[in-house]
């Protein structure tokens, strides 16, 4: 079974900063990865998605991910936060049989 | 290309009542997820529905029950409401069943039990 581990529920920058949100995972079978993004009172966006093609992925919005077999770790960066980048932000796993685990989310905060 | 819709997008019931919420996929999608979102179980998987059958559920009680139609609607029925079903109700879909399809989520549902 696959599972995913968001450290840190919340994340607080000031805007202009880097954006780090960390995410590990675990599963037995070579994973697809996913970052999605909530904003409030609306369903999630895929941001990007980790298939194999290459280890650094480039999503949506000025976010990219990094695969890190050796690390089991999908972390989502973005160079330079901006406000509007104020949501929640979900990682997930899938692999083998169907089986979409989210991890619980961590909120990004962006500081004026 | 319109993307998921699901209605209504907001529900009041009472405990014991029950309450069916629809979900119309993504134009050529045949693969629908429904996800049950609170602030302290967070996103957790309800079931998913392939070619109107369903194909995997989650830990929920009988209560909860879905079914898809030929077109890839989805319906999802809650009876018995009880007060911890308060939650936004999240349905996703996807072109086929199987691991890596990428989901795509409509905007939710939110159902208040009094």
């Amino acid at each position: 079974a696959q599972s995913v581990t968001q450290l840190g529920s919340h994340v607080s920058v000031s805007e202009g900063a880097l954006v780090l949100l960390r995410c590990n995972y675990s599963s037995s079978v070579p994973p697809y990865l996913f970052w999605y993004v909530q904003y409030p009172n609306q369903g999630l966006q895929l941001l990007l998605k980790y298939t194999s093609a290459a280890t650094l992925v480039k999503g949506i919005n000025g976010f990219e991910a990094e695969f890190k077999k050796s690390e089991t770790s999908f972390h989502l960066t973005k160079p330079s936060a901006h406000m509007s980048d104020a949501a929640e932000y979900f990682c997930a796993v899938s692999g083998g049989i169907y089986d979409m685990r989210f991890g619980a989310g961590t909120r990004l905060t962006v500081k004026p | 290309k319109a993307g998921v819709t699901q209605t209504p997008r907001y529900l009041i019931k009472t405990r014991g009542q029950q309450v069916t919420l629809s979900c119309s996929p993504i134009s050529g999608h045949r693969s629908v997820s429904w996800y049950q979102q609170t602030p302290g179980q967070g996103l957790q998987f309800l079931f998913e529905y392939f070619s109107e059958t369903q194909r995997n559920k989650g830990n929920f009680p009988g209560r909860f029950s879905g079914r898809q139609f030929s077109n890839s609607r989805s319906e999802m029925n809650v009876s018995t409401l009880e007060l911890g079903d308060s939650a936004l109700y999240l349905c996703a879909s996807s072109r086929r069943q199987g691991s890596g399809d990428t989901q795509y989520f409509g905007p939710g549902t939110r159902l208040t039990v009094l």
